[in-house]
């Protein structure tokens, strides 16, 4: 099956910083999303990305789907950014079916 | 506009009991998936529903685990005796089924074997 690979694995950052998270996949993909599972475990969608780039506030994400890449970037980072950041792509096909990478746990400290 | 709904939040268990999980998909969406995180892992695929219907149960342990999707009501994981390693947060996703449309995932239920 597709293998999506996650980098860094982990990242601490002084409040106010920047940083780009990478997710890496094997396979020509239909769907890509990023989430973010807070420090309460819950899991939220940040970006629907198969291809191109998007912005929401302080986040952004660029998908190359001829490299098989993405990046989720983060500007002037905020505690409550702190949790891990999950990459998942579908398997292709008709059924919607994620792969998740292993996640990047990001520790943002004031 | 309510997302997806999953309860109960937190559940424990005793070895050998059995455990049902809930989820209602939003408001339009026909496919549900659930999906579990074991500690310190990623989420992990188990089982693709629509109404009724089990379209993929590739991710689903062959024993003990069982999901459905009524054509009324909302969708059940049920996990028969129960064992230390079923202790995971269990997480639901619906999806509208159409082509270029995000996947939405509930909070999660986490379960604990005690």
């Amino acid at each position: 099956g597709i293998q999506v690979e996650q980098s860094p694995p982990d990242l601490i950052l002084q409040e106010g910083a920047n940083s780009t998270l990478r997710c890496n996949f094997s396979d020509s993909v239909n769907n890509l999303q990023w989430f973010h599972q807070n420090p309460w475990g819950q899991l939220i969608n940040l970006f629907y990305i198969p291809s191109g780039t998007k912005q929401n506030g302080r986040l952004s994400a660029t998908t190359v789907a001829t490299e098989r890449y993405s990046l989720l970037y983060i500007s002037s980072s905020q505690t409550t950014d702190s949790g891990v950041y999950f990459c998942a792509v579908d398997s292709g096909g008709s059924n919607y079916k994620l792969t998740f990478g292993k996640g990047t746990l990001l520790t943002v400290n004031p | 506009n309510a997302g997806v709904m999953q309860n109960p939040r937190h559940l424990v268990r005793r070895r050998g009991q059995e455990a049902r999980l809930r989820c209602s998909p939003m408001k339009g969406h026909s496919h549900v998936y659930w999906y579990r995180q074991l500690p310190e892992e990623g989420l992990k695929f188990m089982v693709y529903l629509q109404k009724e219907n089990i379209i993929d149960e590739s991710g689903m342990p062959k024993e003990r685990f069982s999901a459905e999707f009524p054509k009324e009501g909302p969708s059940i994981l049920r996990i028969q005796q129960v064992v230390r390693g079923d202790s995971a947060a269990y997480f639901c996703a619906s999806h509208r089924g159409l082509a270029g449309n995000t996947i939405y995932f509930g909070e999660g239920s986490w379960l604990t074997v005690v």
